[in-house]
């Protein structure tokens, strides 16, 4: 079964400074990665996704994520961090039932 | 237009009560779930319904139980409340089943006292 770890549970960054989220992942067969954003008090928007192809991807406000097969790892990215930016961020892993597997989470604050 | 629209957005209730949770979505997808998110932020899946059917039940209490009565609505019902299942509770579609990004809905705080 597909598992999704994400080892840090609170990151803080000032504004501007670059930012990488790390998402470690678990599955036998090529997986289905996304990343997600959830602000305070509100439902999941996703930020970006990677089926297959070119390993770097582009999402929306600005991130990006890379897929490194080899160490099993779909890291989140963004050059220079905005206030809005903090919020929760969770990665995850579907499968063919689409049946998602979300990480526990990393908590994002950004300092002025 | 909300894609994923779930009510009510709030849910008090005593322990061992009867609850239901609607979900709509109103982007023509096939697929829709519920997932439960705890007070520590883990989100786990809870069912999954496709085209009415249901696809993915994972290790839920049988008090839950999900009703699709069109590809549209995904409803929750919840018996003899406890206070474990105090979440919130996200409904989400997608249009197939592999590998398609889910939309979410803003969620449902249940709070059983």
């Amino acid at each position: 079964a597909q598992s999704v770890t994400q080892p840090d549970i609170h990151i803080t960054v000032s504004e501007g400074a670059s930012l990488e989220l790390r998402c470690n992942y678990s599955y036998g067969a090529t997986p289905y990665l996304f990343w997600y954003v959830q602000s305070p008090g509100q439902g999941l928007q996703l930020l970006l996704k990677y089926f297959s192809g070119d390993t770097l991807v582009q999402g929306i406000k600005g991130f990006e994520a890379e897929f490194k097969r080899s160490q099993s790892s779909f890291n989140l990215r963004k050059p220079s961090v905005h206030w809005s930016d903090a919020a929760e961020y969770f990665c995850a892993v579907g499968g063919f039932n689409n049946d998602m597997r979300f990480g526990a989470g990393t908590r994002l604050t950004v300092k002025p | 237009d909300t894609a994923v629209s779930q009510t009510p957005k709030y849910l008090v209730t005593q322990m061992g009560n009867d609850k239901s949770i609607k979900c709509e979505q109103n982007l023509g997808h096939d697929t829709m779930y519920w997932y439960k998110q705890d007070s520590k932020k883990f989100l786990k899946i809870m069912f999954s319904y496709n085209n009415k059917e249901l696809i993915i039940n994972e290790t839920v209490p049988n008090r839950f139980s999900p009703k699709s009565p069109d590809k549209a609505h995904l409803n929750l019902h919840i018996n003899s409340l406890e206070l474990g299942d105090s979440a919130v509770y996200f409904c989400a579609s997608s249009l197939r089943l592999a590998g398609d990004e889910q939309f979410f809905g803003p969620g449902t705080r249940l709070t059983v006292l």
